[in-house]
């Protein structure tokens, strides 16, 4: 039973530049939420799709984007990267909008 | 962004121990969730906790859903060495998706 899986593990950019980040959900789950982790930090919700809707997005500016395909794997993209961009981003998946989340191992973005 | 206050920041402790460590809020929350998370990996899910004053126990580990539904506590009994690393909290409120992690506690410990 695949758990979720994040791609790609690491990433560098250039400040200015777009990324797409993907997430596959674990099996059973329809519901994908994206979390930001700052170094030293506890994740920051940055939005959930479900049914392949935005439905509910935390304080982050509209350069961040998501979608959800109808298979439940999702994207997540970001525009105009800046230096404060460099994180660990989690995909995390559940059975529902407010179950359980079960997370990726992340995606680790450095913005140079 | 919101994160939720944890007590202890971080602990030394010696292998064998127990530990205790929880989580407060500000705000009523419905579902609580406790995450270990090693370096270089994602949270990992320990447990869950629905309803005030549940207790819930997954192997060494027991947790706690405050009566106030503002806090929860985490104890890890007999403590090893493999339970060194960042222990997390997570609530949810009722009518939103959003969960709000703490600040985390990072444990280590002592062969």
């Amino acid at each position: 039973d695949a758990g979720v899986t994040q791609s790609p593990t690491h990433l560098i950019k250039t400040r200015g530049q777009q990324v797409t980040l993907r997430c596959s959900p674990k099996s059973g789950h329809d519901t994908v939420s994206w979390y930001q982790q700052a170094l030293g930090q506890g994740p920051q919700f940055i939005f959930q799709y479900y049914e392949e809707e935005e439905r509910q997005r935390g304080n982050f500016p509209d350069r961040f984007s998501g979608h959800q395909f109808p298979n439940y794997s999702s994207e997540l993209n970001v525009n105009a990267l800046l230096l404060g961009d460099s994180a660990l981003y989690l995909c995390a998946s559940s059975h529902g909008p407010n179950s359980p989340l079960h997370f990726g191992n992340g995606t680790r973005l450095t913005v140079t | 962004g919101q994160q939720l206050n944890q007590s202890p920041q971080s602990m030394f402790i010696q292998e064998g121990e127990d530990v205790s460590m929880n989580c407060t809020s500000s705000s009523i929350f419905n579902t609580w969730l406790w995450y270990k998370q090693d370096p270089g990996e994602g949270p990992v899910l320990l447990i869950a906790l629905y309803k005030a004053g549940e207790l819930t126990s997954n192997g060494r580990l027991t947790a706690q859903f405050g009566i106030t539904r503002k806090d929860s506590f985490l104890n890890i009994s007999a403590s090893i060495p493999s339970d060194v690393g960042i222990y997390f909290c997570a609530g949810v409120t009722s009518g939103t998706y959003k969960y709000i992690f703490g600040t985390g506690t990072r444990l280590k410990v002592l062969a």
